[in-house]
């Protein structure tokens, strides 16, 4: 049973470009969430996708945006990189049970360096 | 507005020894609450969850975590620790009606032989 992937494992991008970093859920999960996490710190929550919808989204900037694809694999866009971009990109998959009771599983996490 | 506070950056205990990781949560309605393990260059691994019921709950290679509602607390706990318990420990939390995950700023839990 494949747990959740996530491509690229590095990234190394210039100020003002565009990123798109990918991710498959585990399988038999329909609800993935992306977070941003910067060296030293917890994770932040950028948003989640439910059935190809965003569903909620946290306290980021118009400039991250993602899509949701039927068979519940996720992107997640980065338009006009800054340096505070730079940090570990992680996707978590769930089961859409209620509203939040279920467990999240991360992938290993895309590397985002801006220079 | 929700949040988390995990108190201390570190936490060192000898092998063997009883371990507590402290966490403390703030919500405006239920909470749900979780916790994760981070390993070096891996990613987050699921611990254990408190969503409703039993105030003391089991989780993963031995962890425990006890809900305390009057102290807005989910400490985490393990009776004997091992070496191979090193690593750095995420509190998160949710609101019942609220899909956003809070972490914590983590506590890196040192275990010595």
């Amino acid at each position: 049973d494949a747990g959740v992937t996530q491509s690229p494992t590095h990234l190394i991008k210039t100020r003002g470009q565009q990123v798109t970093l990918r991710c498959s859920p585990k399988s038999g999960h329909d609800t993935v969430s992306w977070y941003q996490q910067a060296l030293g710190q917890g994770p932040q929550f950028i948003f989640q996708y439910y059935e190809e919808e965003e569903r909620q989204r946290g306290n980021f900037p118009d400039r991250f945006s993602g899509h949701q694809f039927p068979n519940y694999s996720s992107e997640l866009n980065v338009n006009a990189l800054l340096l505070g971009d730079s940090a570990l990109y992680l996707c978590a998959s769930s089961l859409a049970v209620g509203t939040g009771g279920s467990e999240q599983y991360f992938g290993p996490g895309t590397r985002l360096t801006v220079t | 507005a929700q949040s988390v506070a995990q108190p201390e950056d570190q936490v060192n205990v000898a092998e063997g020894n009883p371990l507590t990781v402290k966490c403390t949560y703030s919500v405006s309605g239920n909470p749900y609450l979780f916790w994760y393990v981070q390993y070096p260059n891996r990613g987050l691994q699921f611990l254990l969850k408190y969503i409703t019921g039993d105030n003391l709950v089991k989780g993963s290679y031995g962890f425990e975590a006890e809900f305390n509602k009057s102290q807005t607390s989910f400490h985490l706990k393990k009776p004997s620790a091992l070496v191979s318990d090193s690593a750095l420990y995420f509190c998160a939390v949710r609101d019942s009606s609220n899909y956003q995950l809070i972490w914590g700023a983590g506590t890196k839990l040192i275990i010595k032989p």
